[in-house]
């Protein structure tokens, strides 16, 4: 059973762009969580989806957002970048509904310039 | 919000030796724990979980034990191995989130 799938793995962007990332679930997983890891903040929460239904936000101003399609993929997008916003960008997957115990994926790395 | 932290940031250990990561949480009602290992370019990688109605679980070669009376955790590797070589997170799902400590760097010494 293939893993958590992330695309791109690299990504540069200039500050005041948007982004877009991808996240394709183990299959049969409906709840996707997204987290952004950062060397000073380690893994910090940004959202979960499950059944294409966001159930849980973390601490980001608006300009995080995301969302899940029905096939269980899922997409974030950051706009207005920020040279802050420069972290590994990472997706994770369960099979329980109540979405613990995760599955990562490699990880987008996002640096803004 | 939850806290979780970790109380080494660098851990050097001999190959063979026993490696003990130690990691100490805040919200009592958190009820399911896991140990999370990440290798340079890779995300975090599943290695143990425990629930809230157990103190002990062991998998091959990793014990994990769970105090709750004083919030901690701590992760066990037995016979380190080169392998093992890697920054290991401990996670705790409370107020329906995974929240991860800091993450502690294992260095293993051939």
């Amino acid at each position: 059973k293939a893993g958590v799938t992330q695309t791109p793995r690299y990504l540069i962007k200039t500050r005041g762009q948007q982004v877009t990332l991808s996240c394709s679930p183990i299959s049969g997983h409906r709840s996707v969580s997204w987290y952004q890891q950062t060397p000073g903040q380690g893994l910090q929460f940004l959202f979960e989806y499950f059944s294409e239904t966001q159930r849980n936000k973390g601490n980001f101003p608006g300009r995080f957002s995301g969302r899940q399609f029905s096939n269980s993929r899922s997409e974030m997008n950051v706009s207005t970048l920020e040279l802050g916003d420069s972290a590994l960008y990472l997706c994770a997957s369960s099979l329980e509904a109540r979405g613990e115990k995760l599955f990562f994926g490699s990880g987008t790395q996002l640096s803004v310039l | 919000g939850e806290n979780v932290g970790l109380h080494l940031p660098t851990l050097s250990v001999q190959e063979g030796d026993n490696s003990i990561i130690n990691c100490a949480y805040s919200n009592s009602a958190s009820d399911y724990f896991i140990w999370y290992k990440q290798e340079s370019g890779k995300g975090p990688q599943f290695i143990i979980d425990i629930r809230s109605n157990m103190d002990k679980r062991q998998g091959q070669r990793v014990t994990v034990l769970l105090n709750k009376t004083v919030k901690h955790l701590s992760l066990q590797i037995a016979a380190t191995q080169p392998g093992d070589s890697a920054v290991y997170f401990c996670a705790v799902y409370g107020n329906n989130r995974l929240a991860f400590g800091k993450g502690n760097q294992v260095v293993v010494i051939p």
